[in-house]
């Protein structure tokens, strides 16, 4: 099954520019989707279609995905931003068509 | 506003079959734009997807869980269920149902299901 590759962590001043990464074989050519979850809570969609954003969420959230890699942008890291961050992929070509990356914990310094 | 919502026991025995339901409210399970499935996150660990379900009862299943995993529809109630079978330690985890198959936008508030005897 296809699989997806994330840093586990990573860390960021407040007011910083945070880029986390998620690589795939030819992932450019796939919809990326990414979900924020923070303790004790479900996943959150905040990027979806590689770089649309759902209402509600700030326009500091960005993402692009071109060739074997593809990031989530988050501008002005505010404390609240450290979470978990999941990227996922639909492989219609595979009998394990919802794949996710493994997380990465974003820590606000 | 969609909400979906879990149901189900916490506690399972060791070789039991895990089951859990899934209630959706503010919108039809019917609508032909969706699959509708379950992911669960073991704790400390990253999520995991379990399979997603159609209205018209067509599945799909994660392949390293497909031996011992049925998931059902009741458009009736507009409810989808997820049975686990010969659970052990491993199958320990939050178990979230979700709006899918891409992307998922719509989540339960999850239900944490321990295995133990």
């Amino acid at each position: 099954s296809y699989v997806l590759t994330q840093p586990p962590s990573v860390s960021v001043a407040p007011g910083k520019t945070a880029r986390i990464t998620c690589g795939g074989n030819n992932i450019g050519s796939k919809s990326v989707h990414w979900y924020q979850q923070k303790p004790g809570q479900a996943p959150v969609l905040v990027i979806y279609y590689d770089s649309d954003r759902p209402s509600g969420i700030p326009e500091r959230f960005s993402g692009s995905n071109s060739g074997n890699t593809a990031t989530l942008t988050i501008s002005r890291v505010e404390a609240g931003d450290e979470a978990d961050y999941y990227c996922q992929v639909w492989d219609s070509s595979s009998d394990h068509p919802v794949v996710f990356g493994g997380g990465t914990k974003l820590t606000v310094l | 506003q969609l909400q979906l919502q879990e149901s189900g026991p916490g506690l399972v025995k060791p070789s039991e079959t895990l089951s859990l339901t899934c209630t959706v409210s503010g919108g039809s399970i019917s609508s032909s734009s969706y699959y509708w499935g379950w992911i669960r996150q073991p704790p400390g660990k990253g999520l995991e997807w379990i399979g997603s379900i159609y209205y018209s009862g067509s599945t799909y299943y994660n392949p390293s869980l497909k031996s011992r995993v049925t998931i059902s529809v009741d458009t009736s109630k507009n409810q989808f269920s997820l049975k686990l079978s010969s659970v052990t330690a491993a199958d320990t985890a939050v178990y979230y149902c979700a709006r899918q198959p891409t992307p998922i936008d719509y989540w339960g508030q999850g239900t944490l299901v321990t295995v133990s005897s």
